[in-house]
Order: C-alpha cells, then structure tokens, then sequence
C-alpha cells in the first residue's frame, strides 16, 4: 500500500530537548516536505527536499532542521525546541516531474507534537 | 507569493443539506487540490483538480484556472462530512515550494 508514515504521532516533551519526527514514504518519491498546521494560519511549510541531498527552506523554518539521506525518508529535527513549536506536523511526498507540477501531494496522518 | 482564500470560514448544516465551499487564488496555478482534515487530523486527499471538473460520489469539484477559482460541492451531506476542508495550490512560477493552503471552511454537519 503506497503511504507516507510519520512518527511518533503524539509527542509531549519539554523546552529545549532535542527530538526527531521520522518520516517515511514507499512510493519512490522524489520530493518531500514537511507542514505544520496552526489555528487560524492553516498549515505553513516547513522545509522540502527535491531528491536525496537536496534541501531548501520553506516558509516558516527557523528552529527545525532537516535530511535527507535516503530518498525513503525525510527526518524533522528540533534541536532545542520551545512551546511556539507546539502545532500538528504533517510530511508530504509526491512525484517531482521536472517539467511541471503535475502530481498530488500524499500526506503523512500527522504529528500532534506538545512543548511546555 | 501567491494568495489563498477560502469562504465561507464557517458553515452549519443540517444533514442532508448540499453545500458549495469556494477557494480564490491569486495566480495561476499548476496544482490545486482539495483536502478534507477530519476530527482525528487526518488529511485526506480529495481531489486534485487543477481545470476542470471530477466528481467522486457525493463530491464533486470544479476549478476554473483562468478566473482564478475553484469550487467544492457536497451533496446530501453526511456527519461524517464534519471536518475542515482546506483548498491548496502550487503557482505555476513558484519552483519547488510545493503547496499553499487556504485558511480552511469549518464544516459541521449536524443529524
């Protein structure tokens, strides 16, 4: 079954302790990024990736890292977090074509992650 | 970068009801798609559907690129329809920024 997963799904954690959402799709993608979702802002993008070594910034990256070592899987990294990363994650993947956009975007089911 | 609006931001319904959810975007695009978050926070692809219309069931969507809009009809809604449905694009110049989501119509469904 083609999917992307995520995990953990929920996290609670605290203020400054590092910590690493995985995420992984079977469908051979080249591209991947990473969301988060916030009330009243919908969700923002993170960071993406366009093949295996290739990472860029999205909107919203400040205090996040990513890799992209393999092309499988695309790892969220919080160095130090703070409670103003507190939001629902999501990772997506989908088929980059090089010559236009022309493929839907899968979504992992989310991260739900908590910093007091 | 280019701009996503979605209306109305809020939306009761009795079941059975049809509804229509509206999505302007401010460029034109190569990618639009509609999704459904469920009360989990799921989200679950509907359609992608940037020209054109496609129906799935009781769904149907309609994207016309050249005036900038598309459109979500559900018909003879369901509770289970309940959720947040979020339109987003990708600009046709915007690299590989991958998708803009609109804010989301807040839709309850009520037995």
């Amino acid at each position: 079954e083609a999917q992307v997963t995520q995990n953990p799904r929920y996290l609670i954690t605290v203020t400054g302790k590092k910590l690493t959402v995985t995420c992984s799709q079977n469908m051979n993608h080249e591209y991947m990024s990473w969301y988060r979702q916030d009330p009243g802002l919908g969700l923002r993008q993170i960071y993406y990736s366009m093949n295996v070594e290739v990472t860029d910034k999205g909107d919203v990256p400040e205090g996040y890292k990513v890799s992209r070592k393999e092309k499988r899987n695309f790892p969220l990294i919080l160095e130090s977090p703070s409670p103003n990363q507190t939001s629902l994650y999501f990772c997506a993947s989908s088929l980059y074509p090089t010559t236009a956009h022309t493929d839907t975007q899968y979504f992992g089911p989310g991260t739900r992650l908590t910093v007091l | 970068g280019i701009q996503v609006e979605q209306s109305p931001p809020d939306l009761i319904l009795q079941e059975g009801a049809n509804s229509t959810l509206r999505c302007n975007f401010s460029d034109s695009v190569n990618n639009l798609q509609w999704f459904h978050q469920n009360p989990w926070g799921q989200l679950i692809n509907l359609f992608y559907i940037p020209s054109g219309t496609k129906q799935n069931g009781r769904l149907s969507a309609t994207t016309v690129a050249t005036e900038r809009y598309s459109l979500l009809y559900i018909s003879s809604s369901q509770t289970t329809d309940s959720g947040v449905y979020f339109c987003a694009v990708e600009s046709m110049g915007g690299g590989a920024d991958g998708l803009t989501f609109g804010k989301g119509t807040h839709l309850i469904i009520q037995p």
